[in-house]
């Protein structure tokens, strides 16, 4: 089953535009990660945020929390040819061996 | 930089035959995982490790498919037969035990089963 719904389903921008993606869940969790996926590197972690943080940047990328929404969204600033790949978000809750649940990605394309 | 190993990338095979993926994750990794992701979808979990234990394998189809990570190094996913359902992409993953849970993938194996 999968908790996460990313939002939209698909993002077409222009290069150097910021895009936005979302993340809703369902259940109470311990943290949240975001993974990129594309056909050259695979599925690579990006960056988690947990429960009790609120917002978090890495270098172009901010991501907020907001738990009482059970949300979260992803933002690229610039956006690169490079960034044109699969988001998806992630969740794991308490007790679960820290096991992920995934949502069904947001499909961005960025055109140059 | 240490990556997780998966063969063989492809496989097609055709129904009732059986097929097997291999993974070796990032040395000193405890967790091993095993997804299958169909396209356009995100990844399900089929199989936890933690070391030689399996800690999860509720969603693994056990009529058919098999996993086992012997030594707590390696692993391997077996599935016998195979269907055309079985037709995805099969995921390897590691990490370190504890709760940060940054998992590292492998390439996957796009498996066809015609």
């Amino acid at each position: 089953s999968q908790q996460g719904e990313e939002d939209p389903q698909a993002l077409s921008i222009q290069e150097g535009e910021n895009a936005t993606m979302n993340c809703s869940y369902k259940t109470s969790i311990n943290n949240l990660q975001w993974y990129r996926q594309n056909s050259g590197r695979g599925l690579v972690h990006l960056i988690l945020i947990r429960s009790n943080e609120r917002e978090k940047h890495s270098g172009r990328l901010r991501v907020t929390l907001d738990t009482s929404k059970k949300s979260s969204s992803l933002l690229i600033t610039a956006s690169r040819a490079a960034d044109t790949a699969s988001y998806f978000c992630a969740t794991d809750a308490p007790d679960s061996n820290y096991q992920l649940i995934w949502g069904a990605g947001t499909k961005l394309i960025i055109k140059p | 930089e240490a990556e997780v190993a998966q063969s063989p990338r492809y496989k097609i095979t055709e129904k009732s035959q059986a097929v097997a993926f291999w993974c070796d994750p990032i040395s000193g990794h405890a967790t091993l995982y095993w997804y299958r992701q169909i396209l356009g979808q995100g990844p399900e979990l089929l199989v936890q490790f933690q070391d030689e234990s399996v800690v999860d394998d509720s969603q693994l189809p056990k009529d058919r498919f098999s996993a086992e990570r012997l030594k707590g190094v390696d692993s391997t996913l077996k599935i016998q037969p195979a269907e055309l359902g079985d037709s995805a992409m099969y995921l390897c993953a590691s990490s370190l035990a504890g709760n940060h849970n940054e998992q590292f993938f492998g390439p996957g194996t796009r498996l066809t089963v015609l």
